[in-house]
């Protein structure tokens, strides 16, 4: 059975840091690329970063360009998202997402949910 | 980057009707749509990709169609748990954008 369980998500400041984790398993890991999408309380979905299999091409959406880095360990079976320069804008929750590219996102984890806040 | 504009953005509609939500894109992505299905505080479920073939185990109520700039998501014989939101997605090209959501209700 595939599953995908994150984790590290938490109350954190504005400007703070955060990395969330996606344990993977039920699967071959290392043969999906993946990807992080999130959902602010209240909104839609917003896909946030892909990366693929052997990490040579990664993507992030541009409200997360610069600030949000996508990372692998397919020994580990792991996906992470590291976060800084973190807004209230990021308050969210997020999900890790198997991709069977291109597309579709056919399972997805229970979500992890971030909340920027003073 | 690709828009996708979903109408309605809110459906209420009776046991038993049949409905339809249109998904309409910027640029034409052939089929590469895909259709989700999500139900409040759980993630999403994978319904329909590309744009007409139902991942296996979607009931057949469910059905899809389209391919360009235009696709629709159609849902006969609704029942109470059919109650969710409805996304779709791109996957043309990143960013993998998806609609705003259409609310269905049942009355």
């Amino acid at each position: 059975e595939v599953q995908l369980v994150e984790s590290g998500g938490g109350l954190v400041k504005p400007g703070g840091s955060l990395r969330l984790s996606c344990a993977a398993s039920g699967f071959t890991f290392s043969t999906y690329s993946m990807n992080w999408v999130r959902q602010a309380p209240g909104q839609g979905l917003e896909w946030v970063s892909s990366i693929s299999t052997s990490s040579s091409y990664i993507y992030y959406a541009d409200s997360v360009k610069g600030r949000f880095t996508i990372s692998r360990d397919n020994a580990k079976n792991s996906l992470y998202l590291q976060m800084t320069s973190l807004r209230a804008e990021d308050t969210a929750v997020y999900y890790c997402a198997r991709d069977a590219w291109p597309g579709p996102f056919d399972y997805w984890g229970q979500g992890a949910l971030v909340t920027v806040s003073s | 980057d690709i828009q996708l504009t979903q109408s309605p953005s809110f459906l209420s509609a009776s046991v038993g009707d049949r409905v339809t939500i249109t998904c309409r894109a910027s640029q034409g992505i052939s089929s590469f749509l895909a259709w989700y299905q999500q139900k409040p505080g759980k993630a999403p479920n994978f319904l329909i990709y590309p744009a007409s073939t139902l991942q296996s185990g979607v009931p057949s109520k469910f059905s899809g169609s389209g391919s360009g700039t235009e696709f629709t998501l159609t849902i006969s014989s609704l029942q109470p748990e059919d109650s969710a939101t409805y996304y779709c997605q791109q996957f043309d090209n990143y960013p993998y954008t998806f609609g705003q959501g259409t609310k269905l209700e049942i009355k």
